[in-house]
């Protein structure tokens, strides 16, 4: 079955400590990205990649890092969570720039 | 970061009424698209436009590319309990690469 996964779901965690939520897809996708969704606020596109090996920034990238080593996967690591980083997060993928973006099911973030 | 108004932000309907959101930039975009999130789960892409003017349908949907390529509208004729849910407006603005920026959203509830 053609899907995007994240792992975890949920997560529960303290200011400081590092954390890792991978992404995955399983239809050979050119374009991933990460977006967390905030109350009133929409989504906002935290940062994309078009390519392994090739990420860019979006509109909200600060506190966030991403690796595209592989074509399949696309962690999203918060070296130093706080606060105001909890959130929901989504991980989305789409063959190309402009075609349909798949999105993950959502991690929902809690950071104390 | 690229802002975009989307309106209204809730709405509460009839079913078999029609419904109408926008969303307005004040940039020039180059890609419009309406996503709709139903509770616990990522955005689905409904519509995507590509062209000053162009007008899609998806069903009982329909959305409009603004010919000064700073509006879009969706519309959703004859409305069904099943419609209930947030729908999303995003787009690419000409001046920020492949950046994709979402509305606020329109929360949707239906009443039988």
């Amino acid at each position: 079955e053609a899907q995007v996964t994240q792992n975890p779901r949920y997560l529960i965690t303290v200011t400081g400590k590092k954390l890792t939520v991978t992404c995955s897809q399983n239809m050979n996708h050119e374009y991933m990205s990460w977006y967390r969704q905030d109350p009133g606020l929409g989504l906002r596109q935290i940062y994309y990649s078009m390519n392994v090996e090739v990420t860019d920034k979006g509109d909200v990238p600060e506190g966030y890092k991403v690796s595209r080593k592989e074509k399949r996967n696309f962690p999203l690591i918060l070296e130093s969570p706080s606060p105001n980083q909890t959130s929901l997060y989504f991980c989305a993928s789409s063959l190309s720039l402009g075609e349909t973006q798949y999105f993950g099911p959502g991690t929902r973030l809690l950071v104390l | 970061g690229q802002q975009l108004n989307q309106s209204p932000q809730s709405m509460f309907i009839q079913e078999g009424e029609d419904v109408s959101m926008n969303c307005t930039s004040s940039s020039i975009f180059n890609t419009w698209l309406w996503y709709k999130q139903d509770p616990g789960e990522g955005p689905v892409l409904l519509i995507a436009l590509y062209k000053a003017g162009e007008l899609t349908s998806n069903g009982r949907l329909t959305a409009q590319f603004g010919i000064t390529r700073k509006d879009s509208f969706l519309n959703i004729s004859a409305s069904i309990p099943s419609d209930v849910g947030i729908y999303f407006c995003a787009g690419r603005a000409e001046n920020a690469g492949n950046m994709l920026t979402f509305g606020g959203g329109t929360r949707l509830m239906v009443k039988p």
